[in-house]
């Protein structure tokens, strides 16, 4: 089945620094990929449309120069936040389709821990 | 405003103990009614999509309903493996995805 991988699974960072995530389509390409963010204890929320060859789409109140989105390939896209501070700290979690397959699902991938010291 | 809404927040059943989990929901443009199980510091794992009232699907324990307002998701004889939040969300178009909150299911042996 379609599978989504992300990397790092987790990472520590200053305030004041900026950390990339990224997102593989392992056996499939993937014109768009979205990107989530989960806070402890409450559910998933859409932060941002990755679209390959084209600017992202952010959702509102989704910082655009904070949250920089670089879909470069149709089997990658990165998410860089910025100047990161400890209120970004959250599980960070992309998601794509496998558009070859009929009616196929958003597949997941198993998410970033961003902790901002 | 797009919007998903499950009950309850946290179930805790003995093992063997078959339960049923509810979402509502408010979408317009309903493309598809998903079902997902996430494990704690995991991503969400695919388990089901409903497209029309009356659709139902299987899977080991899982059984998923879809009426033209309300999801239901039963577990039958549930064993502990099966502790973990469930999700549900609702597609729109362009491949968006609401998600409710969750019901956090806590299986005891």
């Amino acid at each position: 089945g379609a599978v989504v991988s992300q990397h790092p699974s987790w990472v520590i960072c200053k305030s004041g620094t900026s950390v990339k995530i990224e997102c593989r389509s392992l056996d499939f390409q993937a014109t768009t990929m979205f990107w989530y963010r989960q806070f402890p204890k409450q559910s998933l929320m859409l932060m941002a449309t990755s679209n390959e060859g084209s600017k992202a789409t952010y959702e509102q109140g989704v910082e655009k120069d904070k949250f920089l989105i670089n879909h470069a390939s149709l089997t990658l896209s990165t998410l860089t936040v910025t100047s990161a501070h400890p209120e970004d700290s959250s599980f960070y979690i992309c998601s794509a389709r496998d558009l070859g397959r009929y009616n196929s699902p958003l597949h997941f991938g198993n998410g970033t821990r961003l902790t901002v010291t | 405003e797009d919007q998903v809404t499950q009950s309850p927040e946290a179930l805790r059943l003995q093992e063997g103990e078959s339960s049923s989990l509810n979402c509502s929901y408010t979408v317009s443009g309903l493309r598809g009614l998903f079902w997902y199980r996430q494990d704690p510091g995991k991503g969400p794992e695919f388990l089901f999509t409903l497209y029309s009232a009356g659709e139902e699907k299987e899977k080991e324990r899982l059984k998923a309903t879809l009426t033209k307002k309300e999801s239901f998701l039963h577990i039958t004889a549930p064993k502990p493996e099966d502790s973990a939040t469930y999700l549900c969300a609702g597609e729109t178009s362009g491949s968006r995805l609401t998600f409710g909150e969750g019901t956090q299911l806590t299986v005891n042996p």
